[in-house]
């Protein structure tokens, strides 16, 4: 079974400081990792995604995240954050578990990123 | 602009009673699912369908049904057996069978509450 944890459920920071929201999978094949993003009352948005190759991923609203195989990491970051990336952000994992196919997401329980002036 | 439609976005529930939330996509996508969202505990999926006139049940299927008819529709009814219905819900829908790496596109939501 596949798992996922986001470390620290609150994340503060000051605008123009560094972001960094930490996730640790646990899968017993090779991972598809996502990171999407939430704002208030609204559906979740992709913002960058894992499948092969290059382990660094660059996504959406300068995010990017690095894939470490040894480590079991996909942490989240972006060098300067803005007011606008208050928001609540969930790492999923995705394995081939499904009979029949599809994919199947597993959550994280979300880290809420604060950005302070 | 392709993409998932939920309604309504706010909804009210008397006790004893069931209701519907709708979710419509124009993705051309085969696999839907329907996910309850509590604050602190992330996602979790209710049911998924694969194909039309198929479903299956996910990790909190209790309380919940669906049915599958058409490739753009997928309602989700909450029945009076579920007690504490009262969430975010959220709608998704992923391309093709059999592709775990392709992402899940979502809608923006219907907030249950109970009367």
């Amino acid at each position: 079974a596949q798992s996922v944890t986001q470390l620290g459920s609150h994340v503060s920071v000051s605008e123009g400081a560094l972001v960094l929201l930490r996730c640790n999978y646990s899968s017993s094949v090779p991972p598809y990792l996502f990171w999407y993003v939430q704002y208030p009352n609204q559906g979740l948005q992709l913002l960058l995604k894992y499948t092969t190759g290059a382990t660094l991923v660059k996504g959406i609203n300068g995010f990017e995240a690095e894939f470490k195989k040894s480590e079991t990491s996909f942490h989240l970051t972006k060098p300067s954050a803005h007011m606008s990336d208050a928001a609540e952000y969930f790492c999923a994992v995705s394995a081939p578990t499904f009979t029949g196919g599809g994919n199947k997401l597993t959550f994280g329980t979300g880290t809420q990123l604060k950005v302070e002036l | 602009d392709g993409g998932i439609t939920q309604s309504p976005k706010y909804l009210f529930r008397k006790e004893g009673q069931n209701v519907t939330l709708s979710c419509e996509q124009n993705l051309n996508h085969d696999a839907m699912y329907w996910y309850r969202q509590d604050p602190g505990q992330g996602l979790r999926l209710i049911y998924y369908s694969q194909i039309v006139n198929d479903f299956q049940k996910g990790d909190i299927a209790e309380g919940y049904s669906v049915s599958r008819e058409k490739k753009e529709s997928f309602p989700l009814t909450v029945t009076s057996a579920q007690k504490n219905p009262t969430a975010f819900y959220l709608c998704a829908s992923s391309k093709s069978l059999g592709r775990e790496d392709q992402p899940q596109h979502f809608g923006d939501g219907t907030r249950l509450s109970i009367l």
